[in-house]
């Protein structure tokens, strides 16, 4: 069965350090997203790719994060430097397209520790 | 800006009794709206997708319907199961990505 795939799972980094998490999405799957969930809450939107264009990336606090998906297939979304309160789960998801009515499908996350 | 609002935030109720979660939304322009199921530590898990023409859909023992009109949205389990054990996430789609609530904390005990 067709997945996202997420990688590393999980992610031990020093404050100040850089990070990079990769994502693949479902082949096929235009829209790409990247969502951070801190413990108790819901996902909240970082950026939306288009392809490679990004749709959406007004929650993402640009002077610490990037984040590229350079043909429009997998994406990396990169911290530099993590601070303790990028502490988080940073989930991917992919879609057809991203307006109208299509399904979200999302990895299993990768979970950031920044000490 | 979309808020999404689940309530309870956390239930805890004995194997077999039907339950429901409660969703609402503020704006009613929406495409979509998708349930997840995500266990601890774990990523998302689709669950069910209402469109918003739309006003039920049901997958096993999971009812969802919508009421665009009112925002508002519930997700119906019958039978529970310690296995249905879980945080049940309510999203809504208004365009372009999901709005999120904060999920309600099911736990079902033996």
């Amino acid at each position: 069965e067709a997945e996202v795939a997420q990688s590393p799972r999980y992610k031990i980094t020093e404050k100040s350090q850089a990070v990079a998490f990769w994502c693949d999405p479902i082949s096929g799957h235009a829209t790409l997203y990247w969502y951070r969930q801190i413990l108790g809450q819901g996902p909240e939107l970082l950026v939306q790719f288009q392809d490679e264009s990004v749709v959406d990336d007004s929650q993402l606090p640009k002077d610490r994060f990037s984040a590229e998906r350079l043909k429009g297939v997998d994406s990396t979304l990169k911290i530099q430097p993590a601070e303790l309160g990028d502490s988080a789960m940073y989930l991917c998801a992919s879609s057809l397209a991203g307006a109208g009515n299509t399904e979200a499908f999302f990895g299993q996350g990768t979970r950031l520790t920044v000490v | 800006k979309q808020e999404v609002t689940q309530i309870p935030a956390a239930l805890s109720v004995p194997e077999g009794e039907n339950l429901v979660l409660n969703c609402s939304f503020t704006d009613s322009a929406i495409y979509n709206l998708q349930w997840f199921r995500q266990d601890p530590g774990k990523g998302l898990t689709s669950l069910l997708l209402i469109q918003s023409s739309q006003r039920e859909q049901t997958s096993g023992r999971l009812n969802a319907s919508l009421d665009k009109s009112s925002g508002r949205s519930t997700l119906y389990i019958a039978a529970s199961q310690p296995g249905d054990s879980a945080t049940y996430l309510c999203a809504v789609n208004s365009g372009y990505a999901l709005n999120f609530g904060k999920g309600t904390s099911l736990l079902v005990t033996p």
